[in-house]
């Protein structure tokens, strides 16, 4: 099935870093998602957009919905240990709940 | 958040058994749910839309023979592996969504294991 783009596909930075991901896509969505996964577990979401051109915090985490609807971001601020994991985005066609998900950006932390 | 819970955790079978996975939406109802399936390192694939009171949609490439969906209530839908080989091997994760939120909560997955 379809996939959205994410980049970097990995990152290695030390705590207290900000961090920047993005996400972009060839089709639009109405609505954009990014949940973190931990091994083995399942992905937690983190920020849902659902306006063009949305800005949207979750504490240390910001991300954005771009305005032609075919890319977001999620920056992260000072990252903390707890960050290390998988960022998935997901995208949302008009409603019909069905999700795609991008590619992954795995985010590790150096000590 | 909206909990979504899987059982099992993880699962191990033979080659050739079957093997059901249940979702359940602990304190919402879902009249819609999803399952993915994640290989490692890999992002997760939308296998199939579960339909509470009527059939599955699947997905292209998936064959609805081997994985057998059932949305028996509003809160629970089942998916069954069935004659479960080596390359079933995954992690299946099944998710929610909350009306008026336009989000999707997750379950924490199971992991198929078949020898």
């Amino acid at each position: 099935g379809q996939q959205l783009n994410q980049s970097p596909q990995s990152m290695f930075i030390q705590e207290g870093e900000d961090v920047s991901m993005n996400c972009t896509s060839s089709s639009i969505f109405n609505t954009w998602l990014w949940y973190k996964q931990d091994p083995g577990e399942g992905p937690v979401l983190l920020i849902a957009l659902y306006k063009a051109g949305e800005l949207t915090s979750n504490g240390r985490l910001t991300a954005q919905f771009g305005i032609t609807r075919k890319d977001s971001f999620l920056n992260i601020s000072a990252s903390i240990p707890s960050d290390v994991g998988i960022y998935f985005c997901a995208g949302d066609n008009f409603g019909n709940e069905k999700l795609t998900f991008g590619t992954g950006t795995r985010l590790t932390i150096i000590p | 958040g909206a909990v979504v819970s899987q059982h099992p955790s993880r699962v191990i079978c033979k080659s050739g058994t079957s093997v059901k996975i249940e979702c359940r939406s602990l304190d919402f109802q879902a009249t819609t749910m999803f399952w993915y399936r994640q290989f490692p390192k890999q992002s997760l694939m939308l296998m199939a839309t579960s339909n509470e009171g009527s059939k599955a949609t699947y997905e292209q490439g998936v064959e609805k023979d081997k994985f057998l969906i059932n949305h028996a209530s509003l809160t629970l839908s089942t998916l069954t592996v069935t004659s479960a080989h080596p390359e079933d091997s995954s992690f299946y994760i099944c998710s929610a969504p909350l009306r008026g939120q336009e989000t999707q909560y997750f379950g924490p997955g199971t992991r198929l294991l078949v020898l």
